[in-house]
Formats: structure tokens, C-alpha cells, sequence
């Protein structure tokens, strides 16, 4: 059965930083590409980040790029999201999620993790 | 980038009864359109995919369909653990693109 951990989330200041992880476990981690995908309160999803299975390609919201770097350790099964410079707007439950093939391109998500929150506040 | 508009945004339905979801697509994503379900305090999860094809486990009530940019999705008869948030989500273009839900209530 697949499993996706979120660990992480915090209370972070304007302009400050914070990792999130994601553990996964019940399937071959590098053959999927991964993707972070967040939840304001009281909003829909929003698709923040993804990376391929092999970790050699990323891809990023125009709200985040810049700012955010996803990157993964196919030795331990953990995917992360590095958030930098961040935003009161960027407070948000985050979701990490897989697609269904090793590319990171446009593709459903087949399995989530449980979130794990993020609030950015002075 | 595609926006998808769900409506309506709460749907009140009585257990046993049929509910009917809608979906449009504000340009062409052919069937690359996935519906999930999303209960208080959950993880999403996948319900269906193409447009009409259901993921694995999930029941038969459940049903999607598509016209043009018009995507709908179908529960045949509410259960009580039906009652939940239902978002769509366009994978055609780049980037991947979500609906705002649909809240399915009880009447």
C-alpha cells in the first residue's frame, strides 16, 4: 500500500525559511515523479512544484519559482521542499503527492499524503 | 494558465439520492480532467481520471463524463460517506490546474 508522510510544518516568519519532507513507503519511489501541491484556508489545491523520478527535472507555480526548491533522496525515499522568502499567502496546508509516471509534466496525482501545515506569520 | 470552474459551490442532496457535479474548462483539455474527493481533515484522493475512468476501489456509483469543456461528475446514490468536497483537476496543459470544489452536503 502506498504511504506518504508530510512532516515539517511550522510557524515561520515573513521573509523566513522552513523544509518540508515528505516519507514514502509501498512502491518504488524513484519510478514516479512527485509533486507538492498546497491548500489555503478555506481555498482549493494548487499545484506548487514537481520533480521527476531520476530528481533531474523540476518544475515550479510562477508563485513560488524563485523562492521554493523541490528535491529528492531516492536512497531514502523522502521527497522535500525547500521554502524560502516566504509569504503570509503561502500559509497553506501542504500536500505531497505522486503522478502517475517518472516525468514531471502535467499528469493526475494517484496517491497523497495526510498535509502537513504551513503558516507564515509575524 | 486553464481555469476550471466547478459549480455549484454547495450541493445539498439527500442520502440515496443522485447527485450531479459540473466542471468547465475555460479552453480545450481533451479528457485530461481528474476528480477527487477530499473529507475534513483528509488527504485528497483520486476518484476518477480521463474524464470517466474510475481508480482503483472506487465504487461504481461514481461516474464521470465529459462534453467538450464541460466535465460532470455523478454519484448515483449518495452513501453517508459520500458527503465530502469534490475538486477537479485539468492535467492537459501546464500547469496542472484544480476547480475551487464542490461541497456535497446533507440535505
Amino acid at each position: 500500500e502506498v504511504h506518504l508522510l508530510e512532516s515539517g510544518g511550522d510557524l515561520a516568519q515573513p521573509r523566513g525559511s522552513l523544509r518540508v519532507s515528505c516519507e514514502a513507503s509501498g512502491f518504488t519511489f524513484g519510478s514516479y515523479a512527485m509533486a507538492w501541491v498546497r491548500q489555503a484556508p478555506g481555498k482549493g489545491l494548487e499545484w506548487v512544484s514537481a520533480v521527476s523520478g531520476g530528481g533531474g527535472h523540476t518544475a515550479y507555480a510562477d508563485s513560488v519559482k524563485g523562492r521554493f526548491t523541490i528535491s529528492r533522496d531516492n536512497s531514502k525515499n523522502t521527497l522535500y521542499l525547500q521554502m524560502n522568502s516566504l509569504r503570509v499567502e503561502d500559509t497553506a496546508v501542504y500536500y505531497c503527492a505522486r503522478l502517475t509516471i517518472p516525468y514531471a509534466v502535467a499528469d493526475f496525482f494517484d496517491s497523497w499524503g495526510q498535509g502537513t501545515l504551513v503558516t507564515v506569520s509575524s | 494558465e486553464i481555469v476550471m470552474t466547478q459549480s455549484p459551490a454547495t450541493l445539498s442532496v439527500s442520502p440515496g439520492e443522485r447527485a450531479t457535479l459540473s466542471c468547465r474548462a475555460s479552453e480545450s483539455v481533451s479528457t485530461n480532467v481528474a476528480w477527487y474527493q477530499q473529507k475534513p481533515g483528509q488527504a485528497p484522493r483520486l476518484l476518477i481520471s480521463a474524464a470517466s475512468t474510475r481508480a482503483t476501489g472506487i465504487p461504481a456509483r461514481f461516474s464521470g463524463s465529459a462534453s467538450g469543456t464541460d466535465f460532470t461528475l455523478t454519484i448515483s446514490s449518495l452513501q453517508s460517506e459520500d458527503f465530502a468536497v469534490y475538486s477537479c483537476q485539468q492535467y492537459n496543459h501546464w500547469p496542472p490546474t484544480f476547480g475551487q470544489g464542490t461541497k456535497v452536503e446533507i440535505k
